[in-house]
C-alpha cells in the first residue's frame, strides 16, 4: 500500500513571497490533516478535512494560510505571504476514521520550508 | 485549550538502560496515541490507548494510560540503538466532537552503544 505523498520536499523562499504544498493521502482515507512542525516541537494541527468539508481549522492563520482538499483526495496548502516563523515541517496525514472516530494517522515524509 | 506536556524533554541513555517518558495533559481524554518520530523522519504510530488503566505491551516497550485518563507513560525496556527517535503522546479531548490530536511537546531519546 502506497503512503501519503507529499511535494516538493523541501522550499526554500524570501519573506513576503508565496508557496504551495501538495499532498496525496493513502487511498479510500476520508480524514487528512496538515500540521506545522517547528524544530524541537510537536506537531500542531492547521487543518483537519473530512473529505472535502472542513472539520477544524481553529489554529490556521487564516490571514495568510489556505487549504483546500478538491473532490476529497489530494490537498493543498498555500501561504500567502510567507513570513519568517512559517519555516518548519508542515506534514500531511490521512485516517481511515470519520470525525469523530479514533484512527490511526498515518504520516508523509513532510516538506521542510526555509523562509529567508 | 488542551496541552499535553511531556517529561523528560531529552534522555541520554547508555545501551540496555531502561526509559520511561511521562505524558500529562491539562484535560480528560478520549484516547491517546503514542508515535516515534526518528532523526529527520515522520511520526509513525506506535499505539493507541482507550480505556482508563489500560496496559499495553508491544516487545520492550510498555504502554499506560492514567486511570483519571489524564496522563500516561512509554517505558523501555533495555533500550537499542535502534529506540533513538523522538516519542510523542497525542490526546483527544473528551466530549469535544471531531476529537482533534493535540500532540505532546515530545521525549528526544538518544542512545549511546
Amino acid at each position: 500500500e502506497a503512503g501519503v505523498a507529499q511535494s516538493p520536499r523541501y522550499k526554500i523562499i524570501e519573506k513576503r513571497q508565496s508557496v504551495a504544498f501538495w499532498c496525496n493521502p493513502i487511498s479510500g482515507h476520508a480524514t487528512l490533516y496538515w500540521y506545522q512542525q517547528i524544530l524541537g516541537q510537536g506537531p500542531k494541527l492547521l487543518i483537519q478535512f473530512q473529505n472535502n468539508g472542513v472539520v477544524d481549522d481553529s489554529q490556521l492563520p487564516k490571514d495568510r494560510f489556505s487549504a483546500e482538499r478538491l473532490k476529497g483526495v489530494d490537498s493543498t496548502l498555500k501561504i500567502q505571504p510567507a513570513k519568517l516563523e512559517d519555516s518548519a515541517v508542515y506534514l500531511c496525514a490521512s485516517s481511515l476514521g470519520l470525525t469523530g472516530s479514533s484512527y490511526e494517522q498515518y504520516f508523509g515524509p513532510g516538506t521542510r520550508l526555509t523562509v529567508t | 485549550g488542551q496541552q499535553v506536556m511531556q517529561i523528560p524533554q531529552y534522555q541520554h541513555v547508555q545501551e540496555g538502560e531502561d526509559f520511561t517518558t511521562y505524558c500529562n495533559s491539562s484535560t480528560t481524554l478520549s484516547n491517546i496515541q503514542w508515535y516515534k518520530q526518528r532523526p529527520g523522519g515522520h511520526p509513525v504510530f506506535l499505539i493507541q490507548l482507550v480505556k482508563s488503566g489500560e496496559v499495553k505491551k508491544q516487545k520492550r516497550l510498555t504502554f499506560q494510560f492514567g486511570e483519571a485518563k489524564k496522563n500516561s507513560s512509554l517505558h523501555i525496556t533495555a533500550t537499542q540503538t535502534t529506540d533513538v527517535g523522538t516519542y510523542f503522546c497525542a490526546g483527544r479531548e473528551m466530549n469535544t466532537g471531531f476529537q482533534k490530536l493535540v500532540f505532546g511537546t515530545g521525549t528526544r531519546l538518544l542512545v549511546s552503544p
